[in-house]
């Protein structure tokens, strides 16, 4: 069984840029959570998908988005990019949405030129 | 509001001794409790979970851990360690009415020597 898939693996962007984040979860996960990763703050949760909805957001400004289509496949977009977004942005499926645990993806290195 | 602390930031530990890593959390309302490793350059793979039940979890890769209401403590503990196991360690916390969101501690780097 495939595990969770993320694309591209390494971007590079300039400030002011946009970009956009793949996740594909497991097959038959439901639910794709997103977080980042930066040696100053840790893991911080971004948003959850559940069927096409975001059930839960973190604290992020709204320059961070997101979305989940209906094959469970979720993006997540970051417009007018800083410096301070460079980080390992990962991303994580599970079943549902109850304590099912979450199986993450290897993540997408993003750097801000 | 809901926190995770790792009591340490590096543990350096001999080959085939044993270990324990430290994980401590707050919260006023049930807990899910979980630890991942990470390996350079790589996602975070799940090591083991405590839902319900038995206090002691055992996970993969000889892992073990209590759950420990009292002390809201969830140590991470391996009796002997390989090499093999030099990596990130995160404790994780997810509360029972917020769906898939995880808090993280900030990680304990596990480094063994031979």
């Amino acid at each position: 069984k495939a595990g969770v898939t993320q694309t591209p693996r390494y971007l590079i962007k300039t400030r002011g840029q946009q970009v956009t984040l793949s996740c594909s979860p497991i097959s038959g996960h439901r639910s794709v959570s997103w977080y980042q990763q930066t040696p100053g703050q840790g893991l911080q949760f971004l948003f959850e998908y559940f069927s096409e909805t975001q059930r839960n957001k973190g604290n992020f400004p709204g320059r961070f988005s997101g979305r989940q289509f209906s094959n469970s496949r979720s993006e997540m977009n970051v417009s007018t990019l800083e410096l301070g977004d460079s980080a390992l942005y990962l991303c994580a499926s599970s079943l549902d949405i109850s304590n099912q645990p979450q199986h993450f993806g290897d993540g997408t290195r993003l750097s801000i030129l | 509001a809901q926190s995770v602390t790792q009591l340490d930031s590096q543990v350096p530990v001999f080959e085939e001794a044993p270990v324990e890593l430290r994980c401590n959390y707050s919260s006023s309302v049930s807990v899910y409790l979980f630890w991942y490793v990470q390996y350079p350059n790589q996602g975070l793979q799940l090591l083991l979970k405590y839902l319900s039940g038995s206090t002691l979890v055992k996970g993969i890769n000889g892992f073990e851990a209590e759950f420990n209401k009292s002390q809201t403590s969830f140590h991470l503990r391996k009796p002997s360690v390989h090499i093999s196991d030099t990596a990130e360690y995160f404790c994780a916390v997810r509360r029972d009415n917020q769906g898939g969101k995880l808090i993280f501690g900030q990680g304990t780097e596990l480094s063994v020597k031979p």
